[in-house]
């Protein structure tokens, strides 16, 4: 079975401030898929980044970046010089190989509530 | 280029009436996916259609049933509502199968 785990809840910051929120996931499947999906006030889940199991570079977006490490089963997720707009509910996900099944069926974690004051 | 559209938006239904929602994705998108979303369990996997054929199913009872038409919008479909059934469902759309999602504003259903 699949597992992702964000053990943050909420995080509040100030503005501009850097920001990291974790995830765990936990897969038996030697092929599989992580995502970062963004959830603003207005409910649309919004996808920000896949990354496959056999790519551990870490990857810089702008102001997020993204820190990939099998090792700890961590995927986690970095925003710098944190924005107001950053304001949102955070969700990793997992889905597993394509061929068995895997591909658009998302395991989601329970997400982090990022706020971000003035 | 137009989103995912979902109807209703919002809608309320009383335990043991059924209800059916509806799901238009983007344009040259082959798969629909449904996701129900509550404050207790979070997002959890519903079904998946691809090309009209039922892909994947999570782990929901019968109650719960979709499909999928050749022009790829998707309906779900709720019978015998329990009040435990009351959530968000998100539909997403994808050209292919790499979990790259849109997602729609979903509809809020509420079962009283």
């Amino acid at each position: 079975a699949q597992k992702v785990t964000q053990a943050q809840t909420e995080i509040s910051v100030v503005e501009k401030e850097d920001v990291t929120l974790d995830c765990v996931y936990e897969t038996r499947d030697t092929t599989y898929y992580l995502f970062w999906y963004k959830q603003p006030p207005s409910g649309e889940l919004v996808f920000l980044i896949r990354r496959n199991s056999f790519d551990e570079q870490n990857e810089i977006s702008g102001r997020y970046s993204w820190n990939f490490q099998k090792s700890t089963s961590s995927f986690n997720f970095t925003i710098t010089a944190s924005q107001v707009v950053d304001s949102a509910v955070y969700f990793c996900a997992l889905s597993g190989d394509i061929l068995t099944g895997g591909g658009n069926k998302l395991t989601f974690g329970t997400g982090t509530q990022l706020k971000v004051e003035l | 280029k137009a989103g995912v559209t979902q109807t209703p938006r919002y809608l309320i239904k009383t335990r043991g009436q059924q209800v059916t929602l509806s799901c238009s994705p983007i344009s040259g998108h082959r798969s629909v996916s449904w996701y129900q979303q509550t404050p207790g369990q979070g997002l959890q996997f519903l079904f998946e259609y691809f090309s009209e054929t039922q892909r994947n199913k999570g782990n929901f009872p019968g109650r719960f049933s979709g499909r999928q038409f050749s022009n790829s919008r998707s309906e779900m479909n709720v019978s015998t509502l329990e009040l435990g059934d009351s959530a968000l469902y998100l539909c997403a759309s994808s050209f292919g199968l790499d979990g790259e999602l849109f997602f729609g504003e979903g509809s809020r259903l509420t079962v009283l």
